[in-house]
C-alpha cells in the first residue's frame, strides 16, 4: 500500500549547522509534498510545502526538494536555532480520488539543536 | 486565521464507554480528518470526510467511527473504549480546493483505563 518513509527518526545538530531530513513515497500519483512542524505540546503547522511541477522551493532559511523519478523530497534547515527544536513530518497527498489533500504522513523526526 | 477547536485536551474514560471527540472549524472547509499520534507512529489516518454526510475508512479505522452532520463539525466515535486506543486524537481540516493545507485542532488526550 501507499507509504511514506522519513528519516532518519532523530537528528541533534549544533546550532548554526545545517540538518537534513529526507523522506522517499511509493504512490507514483502523489503530487502534493507538505512538511509540518510540531513543537512539543502543539500543534503540527505546515512549514513550507512542494508540488510535482516543481524541483525546489525555499523559504528563508528552509527549502525544500524533490526527485520525482526517485521518488524522494527532503527539508533542508540552514543555520540552525533553538527555536527550530521540534518534530518535523514529511507528507505526501494520496494518488487516489474522492478528496484532494487527503495525506500521508512519514513517522516523524526529532530535531534537537544545541546552542 | 483558520481556527480548529476540539471539545476536550483531556479525556480519562473507562473501558467498554462509549466515547465522543468533536471537531469544529470555521473556515468552511470541506475536507475534514481524524488522525492518531503515538510516539515512533507518526501521524495515522482514522476516518476523513470530504463533505457532509461523507465518510470514507482511513488507514486504521477498526474501532471508530465518525459522523459529519454539519460541514463544520467532525466528531470521531469509539463504540466501546479499549485501553490500545488511549493516544493523542488530532482533527484536521482542509479547503477541497488548492490549497490544500491541513489545519489541526490542539488535540485530545485520551486516556482508557
Amino acid at each position: 500500500g501507499e507509504n511514506v518513509e522519513q528519516h532518519p527518526s532523530t537528528l541533534s545538530v549544533q546550532e548554526g549547522d545545517s540538518a537534513v531530513i529526507k523522506c522517499t513515497y511509493s504512490d507514483s500519483a502523489s503530487n502534493y509534498f507538505p512538511w509540518y512542524k510540531q513543537e512539543l505540546g502543539k500543534r503540527p503547522q505546515l512549514i513550507i510545502d512542494i508540488r510535482s511541477n516543481v524541483g525546489e522551493k525555499k523559504d528563508q532559511r528552509i527549502a525544500v526538494t524533490l526527485n520525482k523519478t526517485a521518488k524522494h523530497f527532503s527539508l533542508h534547515i540552514t543555520e540552525t536555532q533553538p527555536e527550530d527544536s521540534a518534530v518535523y513530518f514529511c507528507a505526501a497527498s494520496r494518488g487516489y480520488g474522492g478528496s484532494q489533500g487527503n495525506l500521508i504522513f512519514g513517522k516523524g523526526t526529532k530535531l534537537s539543536v544545541k546552542p | 486565521d483558520v481556527k480548529v477547536t476540539q471539545s476536550s485536551r483531556y479525556l480519562v474514560k473507562r473501558t467498554g464507554e462509549k466515547v465522543f471527540l468533536e471537531c469544529v472549524q470555521d473556515m468552511d472547509h470541506e475536507n475534514m480528518f481524524w488522525y492518531r499520534q503515538d510516539p515512533g507512529l507518526g501521524l495515522r489516518l482514522i476516518y476523513f470526510s470530504y463533505d457532509v454526510k461523507m465518510k470514507e475508512k482511513g488507514d486504521i479505522p477498526e474501532g471508530y467511527s465518525v459522523s459529519r452532520e454539519k460541514k463544520e463539525r467532525f466528531s470521531l466515535i469509539l463504540e466501546s473504549a479499549s485501553t490500545n486506543q488511549t493516544s493523542m486524537y488530532l482533527c484536521a481540516s482542509s479547503s477541497g480546493t488548492e490549497p490544500y493545507e491541513q489545519y489541526f485542532g490542539p488535540g485530545t488526550r485520551l486516556t482508557v483505563t
